[in-house]
């Protein structure tokens, strides 16, 4: 039983609804990330939060907003998405507040995401 | 910045063979840190090892072993007597130690034939 729990597990929304993905992570790790995996990319970074700041944000256009209430805790919100959206959106979490590189992520199995 | 490249797309074989999966890296830090996942159907990655860029000792565990070598910037996987568990798409990744950014390879789809 993986450590990060992500639901759901397969959305299909239309590129007018608004919907959110939750991520909640149990092994009490105190950084959390999000990643798109897509069919013509390798794995990208899309958010990093830090003891809930967030950290990093990669570019990412603003149809994607993250949030992250507590610790234990990460959400997506989309709204007004593209299809070329449509991706696997994975979860992680670490231990280590200096960078995800410093100490293992361990991931969630992931929102498979369908834009229409 | 940091690239990983994972030249093998995909592999197949067939049970109870050796198989090398590899993965060359490019970075100006001279502190990083190396990974290798493996992602099987299901979607999550399940994290197989973390090497620092201090310590270029092999490591061998059960059937799987990594050969780390700066000279050539690879940190290549090697699985002996394949099974069909192992099959599943491997990723290699790579951080550096000034920034919060785990880059990914394209990841090396294997597959074993029973």
């Amino acid at each position: 039983e993986t450590g990060v729990t992500q639901t759901p597990r397969h959305l299909v929304m239309g590129m007018t609804n608004k919907k959110s993905l939750k991520c909640e992570q149990h092994l009490g790790h105190n950084a959390m990330y999000w990643y798109k995996q897509s069919a013509k990319k390798p794995l990208e970074l899309m958010f990093v939060y830090s003891l809930e700041e967030r950290v990093e944000n990669n570019s990412v256009p603003s149809r994607f907003s993250p949030e992250c209430p507590n610790s234990s805790h990460l959400f997506l919100h989309l709204h007004t998405l593209q299809p070329e959206d449509s991706a696997l959106y994975l979860c992680a979490s670490s231990q280590d507040t200096q960078g995800v590189g410093n100490t293992e992520a361990f991931f969630g199995q992931g929102t498979r995401l369908t834009v229409v | 910045a940091q690239k990983v490249t994972q030249a093998q797309t995909e592999i197949s074989v067939v049970e109870k063979e050796d198989v090398t999966l590899d993965c060359v890296y490019e970075t100006r830090d001279t502190t990083y840190y190396l990974f290798w996942y493996k992602q099987p159907p299901s979607g999550e990655l399940v994290f197989l090892i973390r090497r620092n860029s201090f310590d270029e000792q092999n490591e061998i565990s059960g059937r799987y072993s990594w050969n780390f070598q700066k000279s050539t910037s690879s940190f290549n996987f090697t699985i002996t007597a394949s099974q069909v568990v192992d099959s599943a798409v491997y990723f290699c990744a790579l951080s550096e130690a000034t920034n919060n950014d785990m880059r990914f390879g394209a990841g090396t789809r294997l597959t074993v034939k029973p």
